[in-house]
C-alpha cells in the first residue's frame, strides 16, 4: 500500500531563506507526483506537477525534484517571503489507479519576517 | 470564474441527521472527487466520478453516498450523521487524465 510522509510537520524559518520541503513515498511504481499550496481555510492550490519520467520541475522561485528509485521528492523555494506561508502538501498518483492520488498530511510553513 | 464552489461552507449536526453536501464546477471537467482532510492525516479519497454517470469508492465510503447529478455537480450524502464524520470536506475536478485537480473551498462539518 502506498503511503506518503512529509517530516517535518512544521517548519520556521526567517524571510529571506532559501529551504527545502521534503516527502517521501513507499511505492516507486507512480504516475506522477504533485505539489499542493493549502492556505488557512481554503483549499488546494496545485503548484508543480511532475511526470514519473522528469527529475524536476520549476515555477518561479518554486523548483520541484523527483527520485523515483529512492522514493522522494523535494520542493525548493528560494528566497523564502512571508507570503509563502502555508501548508504544502505532496501527493502521488500510483500507475495501478487511474483516478487515485495519495496525499502526505503537510508540511506547516511559517516565514518570519 | 468561480473554479469549484461547495455549499455550505460550515455546517453543525446532531448525530444521526441527514445532510447532503453540494459541489458544483463550471470547467467543464470530467472527473470530480470528495475529500476528507482530518488534522495530522492529509486528504483522504471518499468518492470519485470518473466521468457523468459513473461513481466509485475511494477509501474511506463508509457513512457516505454520492451522485453524480450531470457533468457540473456531485453532491456527497450522509445519511445518519456521526461524530466520527466531523471534519473538513473538500470537492475537486480535473479536466483530463494527466491534469492537476482543483478544489473548492472546503465545507466544515461538525457532528455533535
Amino acid at each position: 500500500k502506498q503511503e506518503v510522509t512529509q517530516i517535518p510537520a512544521a517548519l520556521s524559518v526567517p524571510e529571506g531563506e532559501n529551504l527545502v520541503l521534503n516527502c517521501s513515498f513507499t511505492d516507486s511504481a507512480i504516475y506522477n507526483l504533485q505539489w499542493f499550496r493549502q492556505d488557512p481555510g481554503k483549499g488546494l492550490t496545485s503548484l508543480l506537477l511532475i511526470q514519473s519520467s522528469q527529475r524536476e520541475q520549476t515555477s518561479g522561485r518554486l523548483n520541484a525534484s523527483l527520485d523515483k528509485s529512492s522514493g522522494r521528492s523535494t520542493l525548493y523555494i528560494a528566497a523564502s517571503q512571508p507570503g509563502d506561508s502555508a501548508t504544502y502538501l505532496c501527493a502521488v498518483r500510483p500507475t495501478s489507479s487511474a483516478s487515485k492520488i495519495i496525499f502526505g498530511s503537510g508540511t506547516r510553513l511559517s516565514i518570519r519576517p | 470564474n468561480a473554479g469549484v464552489t461547495q455549499t455550505p461552507k460550515f455546517q453543525v449536526l446532531k448525530t444521526g441527521q441527514s445532510m447532503t453536501l453540494q459541489c458544483a464546477q463550471d470547467m467543464n471537467h470530467n472527473s470530480m472527487y470528495w475529500y476528507r482532510q482530518d488534522p495530522g492525516m492529509g486528504l483522504r479519497l471518499i468518492y470519485y466520478s470518473a466521468s457523468e454517470g459513473t461513481t466509485d469508492k475511494g477509501e474511506v465510503p463508509n457513512g457516505y453516498n454520492v451522485s453524480r447529478l450531470n457533468k457540473r455537480e456531485f453532491s456527497l450524502r450522509l445519511e445518519s450523521a456521526a461524530p466520527s464524520q466531523t471534519s473538513v470536506y473538500f470537492c475537486a475536478s480535473k479536466p483530463l487524465d494527466n491534469q492537476p485537480q482543483h478544489f473548492g473551498d472546503g465545507t466544515r462539518l461538525s457532528i455533535l
